[in-house]
């Protein structure tokens, strides 16, 4: 099927680590996207990984990717009250279109 | 990247009218795309506007329903028709960025449908 799969939600404590998973379907995907929904607002690119890599790291950010196991994941590091929001990850299709298949989004919460 | 603005940023709309929202992109883009956020779910495509030709509608989806316009390459509009509450949604639009860059989106806007 066509779904990308990510847990509803996340609650951390401000400092702490993040950590958010997604289950992509599609083995042939070529890149791997990482956006943020604030509320009332549109989505915002925070980061993007090939489908050749296994980790990258900007910043607060860390991406994990395992191709065999078709996972990905997000660390945020020293996590902050304003990162609360929706968490989606995306898989572009490499069928020569532009398709996006987006994830159910995980919500996340910092306590402070 | 691109910035695009998008309205109306929300509205409350009667049921059987009609919404058209606007995005403006300040650089030519080939293709726009429009997507549907139901409550508490993840993004749908709608369909794909290309200019100068006919939009591309994603299963589920019809030119009918959601009439799409995009008379040049700055610029799209997306009606939803004859509204019902089940319309009640955030409606985004979104332009590729260049090569491997993720999509832009716009700020979205929030249809309710009493």
């Amino acid at each position: 099927g066509e779904d990308v799969e990510q847990s509803l939600f996340l609650s951390v404590r401000e400092g702490d680590s993040s950590v958010i998973n997604c289950t992509y379907t599609d083995s042939s995907s070529t890149y791997l996207y990482w956006y943020k929904q604030e509320p009332g607002a549109g989505l915002q690119l925070l980061t993007y990984i090939f489908s050749n890599m296994d980790m990258k790291q900007d910043q607060r950010l860390t991406v994990l990717l395992n191709k065999k196991d078709k996972h990905l994941s997000l660390r945020i590091a020293d996590t902050q009250t304003g990162d609360s929001a929706i968490y989606f990850c995306a898989e572009r299709r490499a069928s020569g279109t532009y398709k996006y298949i987006f994830g159910t989004g995980t919500r996340l919460k910092v306590l402070a | 990247s691109a910035v695009i603005s998008q309205k109306p940023s929300r509205d409350i709309c009667q049921r059987g009218t009609s919404l058209t929202i606007q995005c403006q992109v300040d650089s030519q883009v080939t293709m726009m795309f429009w997507y549907r956020q139901q409550p508490g779910q993840s993004l749908t495509l709608i369909a794909t506007a290309n200019q100068g030709s006919e939009a591309t509608y994603e299963s589920g989806f019809v030119i009918d329903k959601f009439p799409i316009s995009r008379p040049n390459l700055t610029f799209s509009t997306l009606t939803v028709s004859n509204m019902s509450p089940e319309d009640s949604s955030i409606y985004l639009c979104s332009v590729p960025g260049a090569g491997w860059y993720g999509y832009t989106f716009g700020s979205g806007t929030r249809l309710t449908v009493v």
